[in-house]
């Protein structure tokens, strides 16, 4: 496996509250991402990262941000939580060179009531 | 944005059957991977594709990247019970491992009777 570490592995917050989910790599790869995934959607991506500081949107990016500071940590944070944020999100991460894909956390389990 | 169609959307099955699954996209990707998920778990790499035409296999699994770059199947031979779960094909524009990040299909849940 890749390495990831995802924390908290479930979280229960209010409507309105910050939240912050974190993702730690261990391999030093280069790339990293945030998907969520609902029933009925699969997996969407939500920003990634190519390098410190090098963000980008994904998919479905609204109401969410995402930090990077260190090669190893991947933030994201919803400012303002929504139920419609309630949802299960993944981390992963990659090289970006071929023949190496993406690999995931176990993932983050968030409701928002 | 892009989608990937994927069907069929869930599988009954009898141990010791082969399941044949796909994926179909309007769009041309030049990376197919196949992951299978287990619950409570993140998505596990099987098979990953990077040439058109390209035909994998990872034991009782076989992938093909389609011609037209447009589609994938996955087939698995002799199902057992630990291959429950559901299977997601996903894509990607880049060559690589998909360093823009992957359009995944909605998965294929599979089941198997005893």
């Amino acid at each position: 496996d890749a390495g990831i570490t995802q924390s908290p592995r479930h979280k229960v917050t209010e409507t309105g509250t910050p939240v912050t989910l974190r993702c730690h790599q261990t391999e030093n790869h280069r790339y990293m991402y945030w998907y969520r995934q609902d029933p009925g959607h699969g997996l969407r991506l939500i920003h990634y990262s190519y390098g410190v500081k090098d963000t980008d949107k994904g998919e479905v990016s609204d109401g969410y941000s995402v930090s990077r500071s260190k090669t190893e940590d991947f933030l994201l944070t919803l400012e303002s939580a929504t139920s419609s944020q309630t949802s299960v999100y993944f981390c992963a991460s990659g090289t970006g060179v071929p023949n190496q894909p993406q690999h995931f956390g176990d993932g983050t389990r968030l409701s928002i009531l | 944005g892009q989608q990937l169609n994927q069907s069929p959307q869930s599988m009954f099955i009898q141990e010791g059957e082969d399941v044949s699954m796909n994926c179909t996209s309007s769009s041309i990707f030049n990376t197919w991977l196949w992951y299978k998920q287990d619950p409570g778990e993140g998505p596990v790499l099987l098979i990953a594709l990077y040439k058109a035409g390209e035909l994998t296999s990872n034991g009782r699994l076989t992938a093909q990247f389609g011609i037209t770059r447009k589609d994938s199947f996955l087939n698995i031979s002799a199902s057992i019970p630990s291959d429950v779960g559901i299977y997601f094909c996903a894509g990607s524009m880049y060559s690589g491992g998909g360093a823009d990040g992957l359009t995944f299909g909605k998965g294929t849940h599979l089941i198997i009777q005893p």
